[in-house]
């Protein structure tokens, strides 16, 4: 039973081409977020949801969008892709902010992440 | 803004002894956790070990625990008895709550060998 999914796993793509990259998470969460892992490790969020609606969006050049159906669901869709854009994508998910409460737990779960190489 | 620090890139140690690795942080909050995650080859993020910063008792889970220093923003992992499959990066993390909600942020991790 996996908490957070994410497909493609593995993605190789040529310059310039646009792919999405799916995530869901079964675990009740109204928060989603997706993080960049660039080569060198370095773990940077991207974006995050809450119930759908857009928090938190780092300077991120707009060929990625984020799109969230449903607050299960987040999906990373990327245009025009570029050689740097090679990274794996982590997509992740927590307890809402509004039920938020210190000593409760909170923990943000990740997906196995989505390895994409741009050639 | 709320940074991390790890300042060892890479450390290494023998089965069954122990090592600690560093972490730093600056944060002007007064409530927020503190997490360290695993990240072996496959790059699968594994929670280690969080603890709540209101808490003045070390987190432990098993071989792992933590030495939680608030006043010197400090948050350093001891694991005792380590093992082959604890070679991996270790990123520490934070996360507090605000209006725009939570995120974590992560130091640029410690990569641990373990060898026999």
């Amino acid at each position: 039973d996996t908490a957070v999914s994410q497909t493609p796993k593995y993605l190789v793509t040529q310059m310039g081409n646009d792919k999405s990259i799916k995530c869901e998470q079964n675990l009740g969460h109204d928060t989603m977020y997706w993080y960049k892992q660039d080569s060198k490790k370095f773990l940077k969020i991207m974006f995050s949801y809450n119930n759908k609606e857009l928090i938190i969006n780092e300077t991120v050049p707009n060929r990625f969008s984020p799109k969230s159906p449903d607050k299960a669901h987040l999906n990373l869709h990327i245009n025009s892709l570029e050689l740097g854009d090679s990274a794996v994508y982590f997509c992740a998910s927590s307890q809402d902010k509004r039920t938020f409460s210190w000593g409760s737990g909170n923990t943000i779960y990740f997906g196995e992440g989505s390895w994409l190489t741009v050639v | 803004a709320q940074t991390v620090t790890q300042s060892q890139p890479e450390m290494s140690v023998q089965e069954a002894e122990t090592v600690t690795l560093s972490c730093t942080y600056d944060t002007s909050e007064n409530n927020y956790y503190l997490f360290w995650y695993k990240q072996p080859p496959s790059r699968q993020m594994i929670l280690v070990i969080r603890q709540e910063a209101y808490k003045q008792q070390n987190a432990t889970e098993n071989r792992f625990s933590v030495n939680f220093q608030k006043a010197a923003k400090s948050f350093s992992l001891k694991i005792s008895d380590s093992q082959l499959g604890d070679t991996a990066m270790y990123f520490c993390a934070f996360m507090t709550l605000n209006q725009a909600g939570t995120a974590l942020i992560f130091g640029k991790g410690t990569t641990l060998s373990v060898s026999s």
